[in-house]
C-alpha cells in the first residue's frame, strides 16, 4: 500500500514570496490533515477535512494561509505571502475516518523563508 | 483545551539497556486516546503505540511499553534492549474521542532520544 505522498520535499523562498504544497493522501482515506511543525516542537494542527469538506481550520491564519481539497482526494496548501515564521515543516496525514483511525503521515515539506 | 507537555528535552541510553520517556497531559475528558510517535531524521511520524484512556492495561508492542496512570494524567513510554534504530524524537500526543476535536493530535515539544554503542 502506498503511503502518504507530499511534493516538494525542500523549499526556500524569500519573505512575501507565495508557496504551495502538495499531498496525496493514502488511497480511500476520507480525512486529510495539515500540520505545522516548528524546529523543535511538536506539530500543531492547521486543517483538517473530512472528504472535500473542512472539518476544522481554527488554528490556520487565514489571512496568508489558504487549502483545498478539490474532489476529496488530494490536498493544496498555500501560503501568500510568506513570513519569516512560516518556516517550518509541513506534515500532512491521512486516516479513513476521523476519530477511530490511525493517521499515517507523509515525509513532509520542509520549507525555509529567508 | 487540552495540552501535553514532555518535560525531558532529551535523553540518552546505551544500546541493549531501558529507557524511560516521560509525557503528562491536561484534560478534562474520561475517554480519550494517548500515543507516542517516532520521527527519524527522515521526517516520517511513526506510531509506536497506542493506549486507549479506559482501558486499564497497559499498552505493549514488542520492546515497547506503556506506563499510564490516568488519575495522575501521566503517559511514559519504556524502551527496552535499546537500539541504535531507536534514535529518534518521539513524541507523546493526545486524542479526543468526541467534542469537537474531530481527531486532531495534539502533541507534546518532543524528546531528542540517542542510543550510544
Amino acid at each position: 500500500e502506498a503511503g502518504v505522498a507530499q511534493s516538494p520535499r525542500y523549499k526556500i523562498i524569500e519573505k512575501r514570496q507565495s508557496v504551495a504544497f502538495w499531498c496525496n493522501p493514502i488511497s480511500g482515506h476520507a480525512t486529510l490533515y495539515w500540520y505545522q511543525q516548528i524546529l523543535g516542537q511538536g506539530p500543531k494542527l492547521l486543517i483538517q477535512f473530512q472528504n472535500n469538506g473542512v472539518v476544522d481550520d481554527s488554528q490556520l491564519p487565514k489571512d496568508r494561509f489558504s487549502a483545498e481539497r478539490l474532489k476529496g482526494v488530494d490536498s493544496t496548501l498555500k501560503i501568500q505571502p510568506a513570513k519569516l515564521e512560516d518556516s517550518a515543516v509541513y506534515l500532512c496525514a491521512s486516516s479513513f475516518g476521523l476519530v477511530e483511525y490511525e493517521q499515517y503521515f507523509g515525509p513532509g515539506t520542509r520549507l525555509t523563508v529567508t | 483545551a487540552q495540552t501535553v507537555t514532555q518535560s525531558q528535552p532529551e535523553m540518552s541510553v546505551q544500546e541493549a539497556e531501558t529507557v524511560t520517556l516521560s509525557c503528562t497531559y491536561d484534560t478534562s475528558e474520561s475517554d480519550y486516546y494517548l500515543f507516542w510517535y517516532k520521527q527519524p531524521p527522515s521526517r516520517q511520524m511513526i506510531l509506536v503505540i497506542r493506549q486507549e484512556a479506559y482501558k486499564q492495561q497497559n499498552a505493549t508492542e514488542n520492546r515497547f511499553s506503556v506506563n499510564f496512570q490516568k488519575a495522575a494524567k501521566s503517559f511514559s513510554l519504556k524502551i527496552s534492549d535499546s537500539q541504535l534504530g531507536d534514535a529518534a524524537m518521539y513524541f507523546c500526543a493526545y486524542r479526543s474521542k468526541g467534542g469537537t476535536s474531530y481527531g486532531k493530535l495534539t502533541f507534546g515539544q518532543g524528546t531528542i532520544l540517542t542510543v550510544h554503542p
